[in-house]
């Protein structure tokens, strides 16, 4: 089963401007997950926001949660070509297993 | 340690094959999860292990699926009879417990022929 649903599915950008992508689910949660992947490669891990946390940073990553509404977003300051990537959100459903969304494809256009 | 590691990256089989991969985890976590990613797709549960203990089996797990952790350490995910609809990349990932970060190796990418 897919908790997670991302928005919007692509986005393209020019390199410099910020991202931001959107993550709705459905159940309580523990906490919540940002990971990105690069084409045919493994996913990496990016932030994770607990549920009595309302924003995080980490360099130019800004991730807010909204357990009232059950959203998140991830925002990517200063966009780089190296940022291309698919980014997807995972949430602990039921504190058990991660459960991913189908995720946001990101092109950085030079 | 050098993080989740999988093996092999790649597997051709033909159809009718078993095909056997493997997952080691970073050393002291606890948690092991198997996931299935077609292309364009997110990562679909596959299934769960806290050490030893196999605690969740998704319903896209059939009987030709099994995955085994002995002694809570690597984990190894047998698909019986393949068909082409198992070509996917499968993914490993550990965590320490639960509410914490997991952390994903490389995949290992199965194509059916």
């Amino acid at each position: 089963s897919q908790q997670g649903e991302e928005d919007p599915q692509a986005l393209s950008i020019q390199e410099g401007e910020n991202a931001t992508m959107n993550c709705s689910y459905k159940t309580s949660i523990n906490n919540l997950q940002w990971y990105r992947q690069n084409s045919g490669r493994g996913l990496v891990h990016l932030i994770l926001i607990r549920s009595n946390e309302r924003e995080k940073h980490s360099g130019r990553l800004r991730v807010t949660l909204d357990t009232s509404k059950k959203s998140s977003s991830l925002l990517i300051t200063a966009s780089r070509a190296a940022d291309t990537a698919s980014y997807f959100c995972a949430t602990d459903e039921g504190a058990q297993k991660l459960v991913f969304g189908q995720g946001t494809r990101l092109t950085i256009n030079p | 340690d050098t993080g989740v590691s999988q093996n092999p990256r790649h597997k051709i089989t033909k159809r009718g094959q078993n095909v056997t991969f493997r997952c080691d985890p970073i050393s002291e976590h606890n948690r092991l999860y198997w996931y299935r990613q077609t292309l364009g797709q997110g990562p679909e549960f596959l299934t769960y292990f806290q050490n030893e203990a196999q605690l969740e089996k998704s319903r896209l797990l059939s009987d030709r699926f099994s995955a085994e952790r002995p002694k809570g350490s690597f984990s190894t995910l047998e698909i019986q009879r393949t068909e082409q609809g198992d070509s996917a990349m499968y993914l490993c990932a550990s965590s320490l417990w639960t509410n914490t970060e997991a952390f994903f190796g490389q995949g290992t990418r199965l194509t059916v022929v």
